[in-house]
């Protein structure tokens, strides 16, 4: 089956700080996807991720991926109160239909 | 644009009853699959249907069951409901096809408790 791992699965930085979110997988997939989850709330879509070497930012966010090294990253740049949440990562297991593995989720704590 | 619109929201049920939850996807969407997030386990696949063919299944009891409509509405059931079974239950639509583009969007949820 495939896994995801993510880490850190918390993290506390201060306000203008940088971090990066790490997302390992285990088996082959070029589709990757991150989620921001606010407490009590659904999955809203970060970005999509379908070729080895995407590059997407929005904003404070911009997200990377590596199918060579089954890896993708999250970074985040001088972090704001705004951007606390929990972020997970979600690959898509190839020729499973839509079926997504998720990652554990990291729960990001911005502090003023 | 109507996004994914899951009903009822919250739901409270004895053990040993059953549930029947709903998912309304995006209009033009084909794709439904079905999540539940509780947190020991995290998201967990439970299935996913496409026009009204179940395509893949998680691994979860018989007891987790659903079906798609032809207008691609979608439920799911649980029967002989156990505590355990407390969790967000979060629908997600999608275009899916071959070579489309695959991200899923994800309604609010509905939250299960069993008492």
């Amino acid at each position: 089956e495939l896994k995801v791992e993510q880490n850190p699965l918390f993290l506390s930085m201060q306000e203008g700080k940088n971090y990066t979110i790490y997302c390992n997988y285990s088996t082959t997939s070029d589709r990757l996807y991150w989620y921001r989850q606010d407490p009590g709330k659904s999955l809203e879509s970060l970005f999509v991720l379908l070729s080895n070497g995407a590059v997407k930012q929005e904003g404070r966010l911009m997200a990377s991926l590596d199918t060579k090294a089954r890896l993708s990253t999250l970074h985040i740049t001088a972090a704001v109160h705004d951007l606390s949440a929990t972020y997970f990562c979600a690959v898509d297991g190839i020729n499973t239909g839509n079926q997504f593995y998720f990652g554990t989720g990291t729960s990001l704590t911005v502090i003023p | 644009k109507a996004g994914v619109t899951q009903t009822p929201r919250y739901l409270i049920k004895t053990r040993g009853q059953q549930v029947t939850l709903s998912c309304s996807p995006i209009s033009g969407h084909r794709s439904v699959s079905w999540y539940q997030q509780t947190p020991g386990q995290g998201l967990q696949f439970l299935f996913e249907y496409f026009s009204e063919t179940q395509r893949n299944k998680g691994n979860f009891p018989g007891r987790f069951s659903g079906r798609q409509f032809s207008n691609s509405r979608s439920e799911m059931n649980v029967s002989t409901l156990e505590l355990g079974d407390s969790a967000l239950y979060l629908c997600a639509s999608s275009l899916w096809g071959q070579g489309m583009n695959t991200e899923a969007f994800f309604g609010q949820g509905t939250r299960l408790t069993v008492v």
